[in-house]
């Protein structure tokens, strides 16, 4: 059974920084990118970051660009988010999700599993 | 520029169906994308991918009363029999070379 389980999420004044983690089990974590996708109160999914399965190869928004960096440990089967510079604008749930492609694919390059997701508040 | 437009709310009546529609931007017809089911309290749960022909390939454990569908620019969730648990926001997601995206979600209410 694939399992998501994100943690490092809480409350951090503007400008500060935080880092975000990703724990997967149940599938070969290095044979598939992994995605931070984020949820604005009352707004709808953004796609954050990708990265590829083997982590040479990244993708961000951005919204994102320049102050956020994602990053895997493929021996601990986690995924990372160091956010840095944070905005009252990035105060939002963030998931963790598994792609189906170890990197982008035109064909299919979609999440197909999620995480529960991590609370991220930006406020002083 | 590559973009996904899905109706804001949809609404229906216990055990009756439902298509929520997402239209591709122009150029962009041939596109697959995928459909996300996001329930309150609850992470984001993959339902299926719909290609440009119609066909469809859903995730684990979803049922039948969920199907997927394609015409022209648009793809379609078509959801039957509706149960009170399917009221939730659905969301649909593409990608392309360097650009990554998702619809602006469709808030579905069952009545």
């Amino acid at each position: 059974e694939v399992q998501l389980l994100e943690s490092g999420g809480g409350l951090v004044q503007p400008g500060g920084s935080l880092r975000l983690s990703c724990a997967a089990s149940g599938f070969t974590y290095s044979s598939y990118a992994m995605s931070w996708v984020r949820q604005a109160p009352g707004r709808g999914l953004e796609w954050v970051s990708a990265i590829s399965g083997s982590g040479d190869s990244t993708y961000d928004a951005d919204s994102v660009k320049g102050r956020f960096t994602t990053s895997r440990d493929n021996s601990k089967n986690t995924l990372y988010l160091q956010m840095s510079s944070l905005r009252a604008e990035d105060t939002a749930i963030y998931y963790c999700a598994k792609m189906t492609r170890p990197y982008y694919d035109r064909s299919g390059y979609y999440c197909d599993y999620w995480g529960q997701g991590t609370l991220v508040t930006v406020s002083s | 520029q590559l973009v996904l437009t899905q109706s804001p709310s949809a609404a229906a009546s216990l055990g009756a169906s439902v298509k929520v529609t997402c239209t591709l931007s122009s150029g962009h017809s041939s596109y697959a994308i995928a459909w996300h089911q996001l329930q309150p309290e609850k992470g984001p749960r993959y339902l299926m991918k719909v290609n440009s022909d119609g066909s469809h390939t859903k995730g684990d454990g979803i049922p039948d009363r969920f199907s997927g569908s394609s015409s022209g620019a648009e793809r379609y969730l078509t959801i039957s029999s509706l149960q009170s648990g399917d009221e939730a926001d659905y969301y649909c997601q593409t990608w392309g070379p360097g650009i990554r995206v998702f619809g602006g979600g469709t808030k579905l209410t069952v009545l």
